[in-house]
């Protein structure tokens, strides 16, 4: 079965840090692009940062650009996000997601860790 | 780069169809054919119903249809069932090599 797992999320003070990972398993993770996305409480989706098969290529959101970095590791079938200057507006649920492959569609989801910035 | 627009909620009786709307720029949804719909329940992942504009993922219910007419897409449930009262949101790549998501839509099984 595939199964992404997020992990890392917590309480924050604004202007913090953290990293979240993701653990793939069930599917052979170098051949599939990988993206963040997240959702504040009540509210809808957004797409943060995909990373490419091989880290070619990287993409972000306007909103977190220049604070977020996205990496992975391919031989550990892990995906990060490592999130700096933290703002308030950060606060949500980061959801990993797979590239269905060939294709942008994001098919296969991990059940999301959940970021709090606060004071 | 702005979310693509859509209906706040929707609503139909069982049996019914229903069709969600998802507007967009000729950046996102208008230049590709890579519009994608999810559903989602409270408190739950999003799941993929739909992908390039009109294919469904192997296996998965018929009854979801997409389409897309210059820069709106829409989907429409058929024959709709209690379990279809979800959140939904339209996706689009764009111009930009990034990805859109839509403000979502409440659909309510009357």
């Amino acid at each position: 079965e595939v199964q992404l797992v997020e992990s890392g999320g917590g309480l924050v003070k604004p202007g913090g840090s953290l990293r979240l990972s993701c653990a793939a398993s069930g599917l052979t993770f170098t051949n599939y692009n990988m993206n963040w996305v997240r959702q504040a409480p009540g509210k809808g989706l957004e797409w943060v940062s995909s990373v490419e098969t091989s880290s070619g290529y990287i993409y972000y959101a306007d909103s977190v650009k220049g604070r977020f970095t996205i990496s992975r590791d391919n031989a550990g079938n892990s995906l990060f996000l490592q999130m700096n200057s933290l703002r308030a507006e950060d606060t949500a649920v980061y959801y990993c997601a797979r590239d269905y492959y060939g294709f942008y569609a994001f098919d296969i989801w991990g059940q999301g860790t959940m970021l709090t910035v606060s004071s | 780069q702005s979310a693509l627009t859509q209906p706040a909620s929707v609503s139909g009786s069982p049996g019914q169809s229903i069709t969600i709307s998802c507007t967009g720029t000729s950046s996102d949804v208008g230049g590709y054919n890579y519009v994608s719909w999810y559903q989602q329940h409270p408190g739950k992942a999003p799941k993929l119903m739909i992908y390039d504009v009109s294919t469904r993922p192997s296996g998965d219910s018929n009854r979801f249809s997409g389409s897309k007419s210059g820069n709106t897409a829409s989907l429409t449930i058929s024959g709709l069932r209690a379990e279809d009262e979800a959140d939904y949101y339209c996706s689009s790549y764009t111009s930009y090599n990034t990805r859109v998501f839509g403000t979502g839509t409440k659909v309510t099984v009357l």
